[in-house]
């Protein structure tokens, strides 16, 4: 079966940095793209970008250029996702979430359990 | 980018019919036939629920439905059940420009 499980929860402070991995395991990892999508407390889901697990292409939502970046290790079936200069606007839950294969439309048909980052000085 | 609107909350009895709509604009919503819904419940991650407007996928009842006109989505669900009860999000493909938006969120209340 499909499994998409993440880092544990971090604690950050402002200005630092954070990075989560997903690992996938149950398909083909480089089949399916593999997208982050964050979710602050209360707050409706936002989408952060993703990464073609084939090529590594990679796009990234405006809100976030040149603070994000994802990278895959084929290898290792993980995903990984780092958030620079981390303010507490950023304190969220980040998920990862695979892109469905039978549509163009970036559905995300898979999410790993979420990995709560907490940013406070 | 803006989010898509939703109305905050919506409710039902059990056997009932509810619908929930989400509101774009020609750039997303009425741009592409891209609309994805997700349930949530809390303390849980997102779950797929119908894609590409009306197509759900495998294991999804089919007492979830999908429908599109002009910049206006809908999830129709019928014969309301307990489980359903959950906050709903409607997302959008939005171009290569800001690719991905979700709406702001549903709260189902069965009664």
């Amino acid at each position: 079966q499909v499994q998409l499980v993440q880092s544990g929860a971090e604690v950050k402070k402002p200005g630092a940095s954070v990075k989560v991995s997903c690992k996938a395991s149950g398909y083909t990892f480089t089949r399916n793209a593999m997208n982050w999508v964050r979710q602050a407390p209360g707050q409706r889901p936002e989408w952060m970008g993703r990464i073609n697990t084939g090529d590594g292409d990679t796009k990234y939502s405006q809100k976030f250029q040149g603070r994000v970046t994802i990278i895959r290790d084929t290898s290792a079936s993980t995903a990984y996702m780092e958030l620079s200069s981390l303010r507490s606007e950023d304190t969220a839950v980040y998920y990862c979430a695979r892109e469905l294969e039978e549509s163009s439309g970036y559905h995300f048909d898979y999410w790993g359990q979420g990995t709560l980052v907490s940013v406070a000085s | 980018q803006s989010a898509l609107t939703q109305p905050r909350s919506v409710s039902g009895s059990p056997g009932q019919s509810v619908t929930i709509s989400c509101t774009g604009t020609s750039s997303d919503v009425g741009g592409y036939n891209y609309v994805s819904w997700y349930q949530q419940h809390p303390g849980k991650a997102p779950k797929l629920m119908i894609y590409d407007v009306t197509k759900r996928p495998s294991g999804v009842p089919d007492r979830f439905s999908g429908s599109k006109s002009g910049n206006t989505a809908s999830l129709t669900i019928s014969g309301l059940q307990a489980e359903d009860e959950a906050d709903y999000y409607c997302c959008s493909y939005a171009g290569s420009y800001s690719f991905v938006v979700f709406g702001g969120g549903t709260n189902l209340t069965v009664l």
